[in-house]
Order: structure tokens, then C-alpha cells, then sequence
């Protein structure tokens, strides 16, 4: 089946410690994108990448990194420099206008800092 | 700025209720609006979407239309069951990034119970 499959499910981070998201997609989505989803809050988009070996800042790209050195993987790397970084976090994938942009997302990652 | 508001925050209903839950969106330049069901810790699941050009999708016990004039849209819940208890998620796809990519933006959702 298709779909995005996000790992781990939970994570721990300590104070000043970089930790890295995996998320891969089989669908052959161009698009992916990363949202974090704070309790009683919309999602808000970190970054997103539209094709391999590009990406861009969403609205709260601050504290965070990312790469796209193929289709299929689009990591998300939470750096010492995000003071808030608990939340839970959304990979998605879209398709292109031939089907009307819709979005896929995966089951996502709890990040707890300890 | 677009804003999305869904209206209830919470809502309680016996269980063979037909329901309503509604979404509002300030900016009717939208290329899609897509209605998403979210369970406790997990992620999102597309439950129908809806084409600027369209005005409803069905999908099952599921109706959901879309008023892009007035900036409206409702999904509609028939003979609500137990297992429709989930947090519905309303978004709207609006802003071109760049290339294929496309924004969406969420409201808070609604948070349904249905009782046995």
C-alpha cells in the first residue's frame, strides 16, 4: 500500500541535543512538507520541498533543518536553537495539479523534551 | 491572511444523530478545501476533498459541501456511530508555494463524541 510512514512514533530529546525525524513517502509525491500541531492549535507548516535538492521555510522554519536528497525521504532535523521543540510533528505529501493537490499525511512523531 | 474558524470546538451526540460540523474561511481564492478526521496521538486521515469548482463530495455516511463565495463549507455526518469519535479537521489549500507545492492552512478542529 501506499502511504508515508513517519519514525519513530515518540522521541526524547535533552537539552542542546539535535535529533532527526525520518519521514518517506512510496506515493511518488513531488511535494512533502513538514507541520507541528500544538495542543488546542492548527498545524503550522516548518518547511516544505518541491522537488529533490530543494526546500524552503514555511512560517516557523526557526530552530529547525531539513534535506531532500531523494524523492522518496524528506527528513526533519530539531536543533538546539528550537527553545520549544515538544509538539507533535506531521510529515505530508501532495500530488500535483492533476488531482487537485491533495494531501497525504503520515501517522506522525512525539517529541518530548527531557 | 487566510484564517479558517471551526465552529464547534466540542460537540457531544447520541449515538444514530445525524450531524453537522462547519468551517469558515476568510479568503475565498482557495484551490481546494479538504475535511480530515484526526483519533488521540495519531495522524491525519483525508476524508474527503473538495475542488475549488465543486460545490459537494460524498463519500459513504459522509456529505461534505463547499460555498466558496460566502466561504463556507460542512461536512455532514449521517447516523453518527461511536467509532466517529475523532477530532475533524477542516483546511484550505490556498497558497502556491512554489512549483507543485500548496499550503494549507487548518482550523482547530472539532472534537466529536458520540455515546453508545
Amino acid at each position: 500500500d501506499g502511504g508515508i510512514t513517519q519514525s519513530p512514533k515518540y522521541l526524547f530529546r535533552k537539552e542542546g541535543q539535535n535529533v532527526t525525524l525520518s519521514c518517506e513517502q512510496n506515493l511518488n509525491h513531488d511535494a512533502m512538507y513538514w507541520y507541528r500541531q500544538d495542543p488546542g492549535q492548527g498545524l503550522r507548516l516548518i518547511y516544505y520541498s518541491q522537488i529533490v535538492n530543494d526546500f524552503q521555510k514555511g512560517d516557523i522554519a526557526e530552530g529547525y533543518s531539513v534535506s531532500r536528497e531523494k524523492k522518496e525521504s524528506f527528513p526533519l532535523t530539531v536543533t538546539s536553537a528550537q527553545k520549544n521543540p515538544t509538539a507533535f510533528y506531521l510529515c505530508a505529501s501532495s500530488i500535483g495539479p492533476g488531482s487537485g493537490y491533495g494531501y497525504t499525511f503520515g501517522s506522525g512523531t512525539r517529541l518530548t523534551v527531557v | 491572511k487566510q484564517e479558517v474558524t471551526q465552529i464547534p470546538a466540542a460537540l457531544s451526540v447520541p449515538e444514530g444523530e445525524n450531524l453537522v460540523l462547519n468551517c469558515s474561511f476568510t479568503d475565498s481564492a482557495i484551490y481546494n478545501l479538504q475535511w480530515f478526521r484526526q483519533d488521540p496521538g495519531k495522524g491525519l486521515t483525508s476524508l474527503l476533498l473538495i475542488q475549488s469548482s465543486q460545490r459537494e463530495q460524498t463519500s459513504g455516511r459522509l456529505n461534505a459541501s463547499l460555498d466558496k463565495s460566502s466561504g463556507r463549507s460542512t461536512l455532514y455526518i449521517a447516523a453518527s456511530q461511536p467509532g466517529d469519535s475523532a477530532t475533524y479537521l477542516c483546511a484550505v489549500c490556498q497558497m502556491r508555494l512554489s512549483g507543485s507545492a500548496r499550503q494549507l492552512t487548518f482550523g482547530s478542529g472539532t472534537q466529536l463524541t458520540v455515546l453508545p
